[in-house]
């Protein structure tokens, strides 16, 4: 079936850095697109969306980028802090399936 | 905002016997709820979807009978492992969403230990 994937299993910033996750995706059809963070031990918590009728979407320190073209995500966190450690995963959806199939994440530590 | 409650967080028990999580929405009336399982440093996978009243659709490859989910009211849904055996020891996530298109909120999650 269609997949999502991500590029890198880890990544490690200095605090007070930008980070950037990046995710690659299969499904053509897929047109809304969501990042999570997930500590350990917890579930999901929801950090930005955005839908494929859009390129660059803003939130709090937190930028997705969508290019359709070569079907790519990514999640972009300004001045990283060590609370930002976690693992974060993307996920698609296509229409109203409201199904998410989820990348296989990125660990991301920050160093002090 | 919405808040889906899981519980427990935690559980150990005996192969054999049979453990069920509950998933509750707490403010919302939740027409469908889907069940994950995560296994250490890997992903989310879903496991099945249910909705309010009927019966769960199963991913291909999750055995209906041995994982049976009942969701009997739009705010729970239940998820019952049956005769658990250690290879079904993992970190179980539910999910739902109600009116509110494509508004998925995830519980906390169940640690599911098979001695």
């Amino acid at each position: 079936g269609e997949s999502v994937g991500l590029h890198l299993p880890t990544l490690s910033v200095q605090e007070g850095d930008n980070s950037i996750i990046n995710c690659a995706y299969s499904n053509s059809a897929s047109d809304y697109f969501i990042w999570y963070k997930q500590e350990s031990g917890k579930g999901p918590q929801f950090i930005i969306d955005i839908r494929s009728n859009m390129d660059k979407r803003q939130g709090q320190r937190v930028t997705v980028l969508l290019n359709k073209t070569v079907k790519h995500l990514s999640l972009q966190i300004a001045a990283t802090q060590p609370g930002d450690s976690a693992v974060y995963f993307c996920a698609e959806t296509t229409g109203s399936a409201r199904q998410l199939t989820f990348g296989s994440g990125t660990q991301l530590t920050v160093l002090p | 905002g919405a808040v889906v409650s899981q519980h427990p967080s935690w559980v150990i028990c005996k192969s054999g016997t049979s453990v069920k999580i509950e998933c509750r929405s707490l403010d919302f009336q939740a027409t469908t709820m889907f069940w994950y399982r995560q296994f250490p440093k890997q992903s989310l996978m879903l496991m099945a979807t249910s909705n309010e009243g009927s019966k769960a659709t199963y991913e291909q490859g999750v055995e209906k009978d041995k994982f049976l989910i009942n969701h009997a009211s739009l705010t729970l849904s239940t998820l019952t492992v049956t005769s658990a055996h250690p290879e079904d020891s993992s970190f179980y996530i539910c999910s739902a969403t109600g009116t509110v298109r494509e508004k998925l909120f995830f519980g906390s999650g169940t640690q599911l230990s098979v001695l």
